[in-house]
């Protein structure tokens, strides 16, 4: 009964480091989604991927990439940190044509 | 890009007491969903609305999807210590294809006090 599983829990970087996000569900969903959360700004989307295949911009995207590497995985990678990247990262996932969105516990990642 | 809207940003209640929250927009909403956060976790769904008018209860939880279709409501009862958390309201817009993007609202920080 895992749902959303994000990896790591943690992470510190320095400034310049590169680091992928990982994050898989087993609900057989076919749209994923990327969401940084910032004190005062709620959920913003990064990138969002609404099937296997396909990967698209997010409100939020600069300094970001994605790989929806298969139906069950979504990775997001920080080519060069930046310490604005400094956030707590979730993963989430919806079935195609449904409302709701299943979250992970997310990643904290600090960037100094 | 479009968000929507909730205040306060914090509620403080006394134990027991009800809260009601709102959620607006200037846009047309064809779904309403609620969300609960607990410190340190992800987002959790508490109710889903699909239909304008709709009144959905989960618990002591109530929520409903506005006539007008730009607004939605949650409602707590008799509230308990882990009521505690961040409430997030969150909508697809209506006409941007079945599988649109949520929008989310930013969140009002409930406090109960025992």
């Amino acid at each position: 009964n895992a749902g959303v599983t994000q990896t790591p829990k943690f992470q510190v970087l320095k400034t310049g480091q590169s680091m992928t996000l990982q994050c898989a569900q087993d609900m057989n969903h076919n749209s994923m989604y990327w969401y940084r959360q910032d004190p005062g700004m709620g959920l913003r989307l990064i990138y969002y991927s609404a099937s296997e295949g396909t990967t698209d911009k997010g409100e939020v995207p600069n300094g970001y990439n994605v790989s929806r590497l298969n139906k069950r995985e979504f990775s997001l990678r920080l080519e060069s940190a930046a310490p604005s990247q400094t956030s707590v990262y979730f993963c989430a996932s919806s079935e195609f044509g449904t409302g709701s969105v299943h979250f992970g516990d997310g990643t904290r990642l600090s960037i100094l | 890009g479009q968000q929507l809207n909730q205040s306060p940003q914090s509620m403080f209640i006394q134990e027991g007491e009800d809260v009601s929250m709102n959620c607006t927009s200037s846009s047309i909403f064809n779904t309403w969903l609620w969300y609960k956060q607990d410190p340190g976790e992800g987002p959790v769904l508490l109710i889903a609305l699909y239909k304008a008018g709709e009144l959905t209860s989960n618990g002591r939880l109530t929520a409903q999807f506005g006539i007008t279709r730009k607004d939605s409501f949650l409602n707590i009862s008799a509230s308990i210590p882990s009521d505690v958390g961040i409430y997030f309201c969150a909508g697809r817009r209506a006409n941007t294809g079945a599988n649109s993007k949520l929008t989310f609202g930013k969140g009002i920080t409930l406090s109960v006090r025992p």
